[in-house]
């Protein structure tokens, strides 16, 4: 089955505790990204990637880093977390299709509480 | 960067009843796509429509690039269309960014 996901689903931690969100996709896509939703601003873009070995800033980078080092990875940093980073997380990825019709495709979501 | 402004921001309907959902964006844009995050936070695809019209059963969208808008339309409304409706355009100045609007919650009562 083709699909995005992302782990763990939950997770609550404390200010300063590095942590990793990771997140897979099986389609191959090239591109690939992270967002963050809060109550009343829709998503917002933290960082996307369009191939291995090529990540940039979206909307709201601080606070996060990415890597990019396979194609079907694309972990989420946070090397300090801290309260205002408490929120949901989604990644998605893209096929990069030429005229294709390149639609995203979201992972279930990663819901942290950073204390 | 690009501004999306979705309309209304809320919307409660009768089951049975169609609705209008609107997406304005303030530039050119590579492409739009409408999703609908159900009440489980899940995020649905519904339309990759950068330009005309589709359907899909009871919903369809049209977007016109050159007026900068997309509308969804949703008709014989059920109380599972119930959640929140995001349209989502990719720069075309900007790389690959991808800016989503505030999105419209819809609830529909049975």
């Amino acid at each position: 089955e083709a699909q995005v996901t992302q782990n763990p689903r939950y997770l609550i931690t404390v200010t300063g505790k590095k942590l990793t969100v990771t997140c897979s996709q099986n389609m191959n896509h090239e591109y690939m990204s992270w967002y963050r939703q809060d109550p009343g601003l829709g998503l917002r873009q933290i960082y996307y990637s369009m191939n291995v070995e090529v990540t940039d800033k979206g909307d709201v980078p601080e606070g996060y880093k990415v890597s990019r080092k396979e194609k079907r990875n694309f972990p989420l940093i946070l090397e300090s977390p801290s309260p205002n980073q408490t929120s949901l997380y989604f990644c998605a990825s893209t096929p990069l299709l030429a005229g294709g019709e390149n639609e995203q495709f979201f992972g279930p979501g990663t819901r942290l509480t950073v204390l | 960067g690009i501004q999306v402004e979705q309309s209304p921001p809320d919307l409660i309907l009768q089951e049975g009843a169609n609705s209008t959902l609107r997406c304005n964006f303030s530039d050119s844009v590579n492409n739009l796509q409408w999703f609908h995050q159900n009440p489980w936070g899940q995020l649905i695809n519904l339309f990759y429509i950068p330009s005309g019209t589709k359907q899909n059963g009871r919903l369809s969208a049209t977007t016109v690039a050159t007026e900068r808008y997309s509308l969804l339309y949703i008709s014989s409304s059920q109380t599972t269309d119930s959640g929140v409706y995001f349209c989502a355009v990719e720069e075309r100045a900007g790389g690959f960014k991808t800016i989503f609007g505030a999105g419209t919650r819809l609830f529909v009562k049975a």
